[in-house]
């Protein structure tokens, strides 16, 4: 079955300092892959998306990912973390049936000052 | 232009009740989806809608969960009897066209306490 393990439930930042969220999908066929980020009481937002062009994707508020095929990974970075980056980030995959989106269990970005 | 709107923003029900939630989508957008958001976890996809009629709906609990789209706009999911696991946020989202490629948008979600 098709899946999506995002590496630790809650990673905790200095504010400055590297953000690296890890996401890992399973499937032999490569698929879309996006980042949305959920901040307390609100729906989900796109971060950045994949969609088959080049590998290095940036997004908004200074994050972006890298998609290696080799290693079914899809990680999102951004260089210096600020206070307002605190929130879940969710990782997620579809596929070309139906588009629905399969999600991570998300990881909790603290960031202290 | 205006997001996915969804209607209560909170509701407060006692087990073997019933419920109901509301979802406008964006003007345009004939995919709808449904997903649930259980505490701690990622959402997870109940039903998805291409215009008014259905595309998946493999994980939505059936006998008491259901869910509608009768003039390709608007949508309603509803419960009935409510059960004490079905405690979570219910978010909407919609997509122009229901590619793969494209971002889904969602509303800020219906959160649903059962006692």
């Amino acid at each position: 079955a098709q899946s999506v393990t995002q590496l630790g439930s809650h990673v905790s930042v200095s504010e400055g300092a590297l953000v690296l969220l890890r996401c890992n999908y399973s499937s032999s066929v490569p698929p879309y892959l996006f980042w949305y980020v959920q901040y307390p009481n609100q729906g989900l937002q796109l971060l950045l998306k994949y969609t088959s062009a080049a590998t290095l994707v940036k997004g908004i508020n200074g994050f972006e990912a890298e998609f290696k095929k080799s290693e079914t990974s899809f990680h999102l970075t951004k260089p210096s973390a600020h206070m307002s980056d605190a929130a879940e980030y969710f990782c997620a995959v579809a596929y070309n049936q139906g588009g629905k989106l399969i999600f991570g269990q998300g990881t909790e970005l603290s960031v202290k000052p | 232009e205006a997001g996915v709107a969804q209607s209560p923003r909170y509701k407060i029900i006692e087990k073997r009740q019933s419920v109901a939630f509301w979802c406008n989508p964006i003007s345009g957008h004939a995919t709808l989806y449904w997903y649930q958001q259980i505490l701690g976890q990622g959402p997870k996809l109940l039903i998805q809608f291409q215009n008014n009629g259905v595309v998946d709906d493999s994980q939505l609990p059936k006998d008491r969960f259901s869910a509608e789209r009768l003039k390709g706009v608007d949508s309603t999911l509803k419960i009935q009897p409510a059960k004490l696991e079905d405690s979570a946020v219910y978010l909407c989202a919609s997509t122009a066209a229901g590619l793969a490629a494209e971002t889904q948008y969602f509303g800020p979600g219906t959160r649903l306490l059962v006692l």
